[in-house]
């Protein structure tokens, strides 16, 4: 069974600095992963995709990589800014459908 | 393109009411998903749909559930009756097909309170 892990459960940084969050599944057998973003009160946005054969993604100011044969996953943020707060959710895909998501990681970035 | 569209945005009803919570998936998307999000499981699966027809139910959680997709722009989940450990934000996403470059797409969510 497919279990996602994401260290840490919050993290608070100063505006400016650069971040990572890391993401962790159990089955090396996935389709994609996606880093999604949420807002108190509002749904996920999807921010970053990776098929299996991909190494990295990047958008901006982030950047994903994958270490499929590891079962790991980072989402990189550069030079963060207070409009960067909110949780952040990475998720597998392990069958031609099902998406399976980690717990989080709730981010504060302090002005 | 208006997104995934969920009604209402919030229900707040009595423990034994029925609760009908409803889903509008991006146009041309073949693949639906119903999520239940709470503090303390984070975001569960409970049913996906490709092509309306119901794929995995494995998630729901017990008869009380039940989803439908009659057509390819709607979808339902049902609880009856509902209880107040069903309170949650119920999610309802959709992808556009089953490649492993299609992102899933959610809507705002429903928040459920059963008093």
């Amino acid at each position: 069974k497919q279990e996602v892990t994401q260290i840490p459960a919050a993290l608070s940084v100063p505006e400016g600095e650069n971040l990572v969050l890391n993401c962790s599944f159990t089955d090396s057998a996935i389709y994609n992963l996606q880093w999604f973003r949420q807002d108190p009160g509002k749904g996920l946005t999807s921010l970053l995709l990776i098929q299996s054969s991909q190494r990295e993604q990047t958008s901006g100011r982030l950047n994903a990589s994958l270490d499929k044969s590891s079962g790991r996953s980072t989402l990189y943020i550069a030079a963060s800014q207070p409009g960067d707060s909110a949780t952040y959710l990475c998720a597998v895909k392990t069958s031609y459908d099902k998406v399976i998501f980690g717990p989080g990681t709730s981010l504060s970035v302090i002005p | 393109d208006a997104g995934v569209i969920q009604s209402p945005r919030h229900e707040v009803t009595e423990m034994g009411q029925e609760v009908t919570l409803r889903c509008k998936p991006i146009s041309g998307h073949n693949s639906l998903f119903w999520y239940r999000q709470t503090m303390m499981r984070g975001l569960e699966l409970l049913i996906y749909f490709n092509n309306n027809v119901p794929i995995d139910d494995s998630g729901m959680p017990e008869d009380r559930f039940s989803a439908k997709m009659p057509n390819a722009s709607f979808s339902t989940l049902k609880i009856q009756p509902s209880e107040p450990r069903d309170s949650a934000v119920y999610f309802c996403a959709s992808s556009r097909g089953q490649a492993p470059n299609e992102k899933l797409f959610f809507g705002s969510g429903t928040q459920l309170s059963v008093l």
